[in-house]
């Protein structure tokens, strides 16, 4: 099946500071999205982005779907920014793949 | 969680019992999904439904086995409970042709003494 790997798999950064967590794919995908999972334990949608570029307020992610990776930006963090970001892919089969997530914590 | 509801929230049971977790959605997704989450793995698909009475494997399947009888409804069973299989368990609705962006309900947290 597709492997999903993301990076960094750690991230601390001072609120105000930019980021970018990278998600790598093993194979060609028709369905990639970016969720943030907050400390409660929710999953939250963030982008549907199997190619091309989206922005939403101070997030924004990248597909280049040719090169098999996903770019997912956060700028000007916040505390409530905190919490695991996880990209999931889905190939030519029916099954979502979640990468390993990225954990990041946003300190005053 | 747009219109994924599981039950129950939280589950406490013995070893050695049958336990069913419920997915319930409003949405007509088509496909239908359900992980574990365990620290340090991420989340871990146990199988999926692409349709009614439509059901595959994912990479964690070994002691549960679910069922769809009707699109709202995807049931989860652990036949026998094992203390491995204490985790929080996450359903997902969407991810298909027609509906193309998953989404998650709010999760179970499962504990098997």
């Amino acid at each position: 099946g597709i492997q999903v790997e993301q990076s960094p798999p750690d991230l601390i950064l001072q609120e105000g500071a930019n980021s970018t967590l990278r998600c790598n794919f093993s194979d060609s995908v028709n369905n990639l999205q970016w969720f943030h999972q907050n400390p409660w334990g929710q999953l939250i949608n963030l982008f549907y982005i199997p190619s091309g570029t989206k922005q939403n307020g101070r997030l924004s992610a990248t597909t280049v779907a040719t090169e098999r990776y996903s770019l997912l930006y956060i700028s000007s963090s916040q505390t409530t920014d905190s919490g695991v970001y996880f990209c999931a892919v889905r190939g030519g089969g029916n099954k979502l793949t979640f990468g390993t997530g990225t954990q990041l914590k946003v300190e005053l | 969680d747009a219109g994924i509801t599981q039950s129950p929230r939280h589950k406490v049971t013995e070893t050695g019992t049958p336990v069913t977790l419920r997915c319930h959605q409003t949405e007509n997704h088509r496909y239908m999904y359900w992980y574990r989450q365990d620290p340090g793995h991420g989340l871990r698909l146990i199988h999926y439904s692409y349709g009614v009475k439509d059901t595959d494997k994912g990479e964690v399947s070994d002691g549960y086995s679910v069922s769809r009888s009707k699109t709202e409804d995807f049931l989860l069973t652990l036949e026998s409970a094992t203390s491995s299989q204490t985790s929080v368990y996450f359903c997902a609705g969407g991810g298909g042709t027609e509906n193309t962006e998953a989404f998650f309900g709010q999760g179970t947290r499962l504990t098997v003494v």
